[in-house]
C-alpha cells in the first residue's frame, strides 16, 4: 500500500479483556516498530523487528505486552488482561532499511481506551 | 539521566510570524537528531535529522534547525508560519550505539490569524 496502515483506528476495551492491534508495513520494509503515546506525552519505544526477528523488546511495559511478526510483513501487538494505564495512541513505523540512517514511516495509529 | 527536553508545552504564534521551537538533549555522545510533526489525525511526519557535517540543516515545509554542541540543542525554526503549521512538534534522537527513537514531550503549536 502507499502507506503503514493500522487497524483498528480506535479500540474501546473493557479492563481485563485481551486486545489486538494490527500494523501492515510499507511492502518490503525491513525494519518495523511499534511505540506507545500516552496523552500529552512523546512516543515511547515498545518493540523493534527486523524481518521476523524481534531484535528488542525492551520497551514493552509488562509481561501482558506481546508482539509478532511472523512472516516479517504484518505485526500485532496483543495486549492482554488491558488495564486502564494502557490507555494510549499505538503507533506502528517502518523502514526499508536496518539502521537509523533509514527514514521512518508512522502509521496514524490505534487509540485504545480502557474502561 | 539521558533525556531529550522540550521546555515549551505550548506556544501560540501569529500567521506570518516566525517560529522557534527548543529542543535540548542530555547524552553521553551527540545523538542522531531529529523533529517530527504530527497533525491531528495523522501520522508522525519526518521534517529534518542531523547526523553529521553542516549544523544548519533544512527540511521539508520551509523548516530548518541547528545543532549547536554547545548548548545540546538542536532548535527547531521557521521564518514565516502559515496556519497549516499549526500541530504537535516532536525532537526525537538516537542515541550512539542504539537503533530507535527517543522522543521529548512535544511542543504543541497555535497559530492564529
Amino acid at each position: 500500500g502507499a502507506g503503514v496502515s493500522q487497524s483498528p483506528r480506535y479500540k474501546v476495551a473493557k479492563r481485563g479483556q485481551d486486545v489486538a492491534l494490527r500494523c501492515d508495513p510499507i511492502s518490503g520494509h525491513v525494519s518495523l516498530f511499534w511505540y506507545q503515546q500516552a496523552l500529552g506525552q512523546g512516543p515511547e519505544f515498545l518493540t523493534y523487528f527486523q524481518n521476523e526477528a524481534q531484535l528488542d523488546k525492551s520497551g514493552l511495559p509488562s509481561d501482558r505486552f506481546f508482539a509478532e511478526r511472523p512472516e516479517g510483513s504484518v505485526s500485532t501487538l496483543k495486549i492482554q488482561r488491558t488495564q486502564q494505564e494502557d490507555s494510549a495512541v499505538y503507533l506502528c513505523a517502518s523502514s526499508g532499511g536496518t539502521g537509523v540512517f533509514s527514514p521512518l514511516h508512522f502509521g496514524n495509529g490505534t487509540r485504545l481506551t480502557v474502561t | 539521566a539521558q533525556s531529550v527536553t522540550q521546555p515549551d508545552i505550548h506556544i501560540t504564534v501569529s500567521e506570518g510570524a516566525s517560529l522557534e521551537l527548543r529542543c535540548n538533549y542530555s547524552y553521553g555522545a551527540t545523538p542522531y537528531l531529529f523533529w517530527y510533526v504530527q497533525s491531528p489525525g495523522q501520522g508522525l511526519q519526518l521534517l529534518l535529522k542531523y547526523f553529521s557535517g553542516d549544523t544548519l540543516v533544512q527540511g521539508i515545509k520551509g523548516f530548518e534547525a541547528e545543532f549547536k554542541r554547545s548548548q545540546s540543542s538542536f532548535n527547531l525554526r521557521k521564518p514565516s508560519v502559515h496556519w497549516s503549521d499549526a500541530a504537535e512538534y516532536f525532537c526525537a534522537v538516537v542515541p550512539t550505539g542504539a537503533n530507535n527513537l527517543f522522543f521529548g514531550t512535544g511542543t504543541r503549536l497555535t497559530v492564529i490569524p
